[in-house]
């Protein structure tokens, strides 16, 4: 069964530029969440979904960032414009209900 | 500053313990997690302790869990360089399954 897929892999933007995520969860994991982890720190949340509805997004700075996931199952994060300090790696897991999060491999964005 | 932390950097020999620690500051916390995460990969569930018991252990692995003193650790038997990756801890606060990630520690294995 395949895990957690993430695309692109690596995207390298240059600031004031918008950058999108792709995030396809395990098959019928109906919780979905988005973290960005930074350099040497632990990934921090930015939203979670319950299938196509976003029932956290505390996190997310909603001036540049906004999330999808319109069919309950896979997702899209944006950010537009790209600011220097949004480089980081940014994952996405899944969950069966409240059940262990599986993780993708991220995508590791850099802005120049 | 962050809610759980960790030591940064951690080197043993291979075939030594390893004893990673982590603090926390939820005393409600319902789970406590171990992460693994190696170069260019995302973060693979090790294990996890209940926030009821003292201990678990999982062939080389083994929680230990103070609840009063809000500290869990992992301790690895007989270390093998293929265990060199970055250990975060989490708790589990509240509903919906919510996770606060430690800053990491990076166990480096020499042979």
């Amino acid at each position: 069964e395949a895990g957690v897929v993430q695309s692109p892999r690596y995207k390298i933007i240059e600031k004031k530029q918008p950058v999108a995520f792709w995030c396809n969860p395990i098959s019928g994991h109906n919780t979905l969440y988005w973290y960005r982890q930074n350099l040497g720190q632990g990934p921090e949340l930015l939203i979670r979904y319950e299938n196509e509805e976003a029932v956290d997004d505390s996190q997310l700075p909603k001036d540049r960032f906004s999330a999808e996931r319109l069919k309950g199952v896979d997702s899209t994060l944006k950010i537009q414009p790209a600011e220097l300090g949004d480089s980081a790696v940014y994952l996405c897991a899944s969950s069966l209900h409240d059940g262990e999060q599986f993780f993708g491999p991220g995508t590791r964005l850099t802005v120049l | 500053g962050e809610d759980v932390e960790q030591s940064l950097f951690l080197s043993v020999r291979e075939g030594d313990s390893s004893v990673i620690n982590c603090t926390y500051t939820d005393s409600s916390s319902t789970y406590l997690y171990w992460y693994k995460q190696e170069p260019g990969a995302g973060l693979q569930l090790l294990t996890y302790i209940f926030s009821n018991m003292d201990m678990k252990q999982d062939q080389r692995l083994t929680v230990l869990l103070n609840k009063k003193d809000k500290h869990l650790s992992l301790r690895i038997a007989d270390t093998q360089t293929g265990d060199s990756a970055i250990y975060f801890c989490a708790e589990r606060q509240g509903a919906g399954n919510m996770l606060t990630f430690g800053g990491g520690t990076r166990l480096m294995v020499k042979p």
